[in-house]
């Protein structure tokens, strides 16, 4: 089945620094991946659609400046978290969708990045 | 606005039994629904899908119901192994309005018991 790889797992970063998570898609090609944010015991949270070669599609209070995303080619988005503060802790989780199987086909998603900022 | 509701947090079932998880809605737009698994620390993973114009749909030992009428599914999990204590999590998407968008409800822990 698809596979969609998401690295770190984990990281732990000082107040103030940024941190950068990677999304790939292994065996399929995903113009279009997702952006997720769970906290403990709550439901996910969609942040931001990624779209290859263009600017990303922000939900509504996910501030665009603080959360970069980048997807450069049709296998890899990247997530960047800027200035990062402890409130930005939290489990981000990137999805994405085979190209070539539509719409209506279900979303893969990554292991998730926990990220802990001190 | 939470647009995808799991009332339950928690379910707990003998293992050999049914569990039985249920998602409500309230945007009429939505028109394709999915269940995923989640362990901890771990990124979900994709059970079984229903699109709306369906009211059935089966694979294995999980089958999903959907009423529209009511804006209401279900997921049946039978019958109930330990491997499925996880936490399942309700999706549905209007995926002609949003394309892949998915909205997720709260999650609902399931414990298999011996």
């Amino acid at each position: 089945g698809a596979v969609v790889s998401q690295h770190p797992s984990r990281v732990i970063c000082k107040s103030g620094t940024s941190v950068k998570i990677e999304c790939r898609s292994l065996d399929f090609q995903a113009t279009t991946m997702f952006w997720y944010r769970q906290f403990p015991k709550q439901s996910l949270m969609l942040m931001a659609t990624s779209n290859e070669g263009s600017k990303a599609t922000y939900e509504q209070g996910v501030e665009k400046d603080k959360f970069l995303i980048n997807h450069a080619s049709l296998t890899l988005s990247t997530l960047t978290v800027t200035s990062a503060h402890p409130e930005d802790s939290s489990f981000y989780i990137c999805s994405a969708r085979d190209s070539y199987q539509g719409a209506v086909s279900p979303l893969h998603f990554g292991n998730g990045t926990r990220l802990t900022v001190t | 606005d939470q647009q995808v509701k799991q009332n339950s947090p928690s379910l707990s079932v003998q293992e050999g039994r049914i569990s039985i998880l249920n998602c409500d809605y309230t945007n009429s737009m939505f028109d394709y629904f999915l269940w995923y698994k989640k362990y901890p620390a771990e990124g979900p993973t994709f059970l079984i899908s229903i699109s709306s114009i369906k009211d059935k749909n089966e694979d294995g030992r999980f089958t999903v119901f959907l009423n529209k009428s009511a804006k209401h599914l279900s997921l049946h999990i039978v019958p109930s192994q330990p491997g499925d204590s996880a936490v399942y999590f309700c999706a549905a998407s209007d995926y002609r309005g949003s394309w892949g968008k998915l909205q997720f409800g709260a999650g609902t822990q399931v414990v298999v018991t011996p």
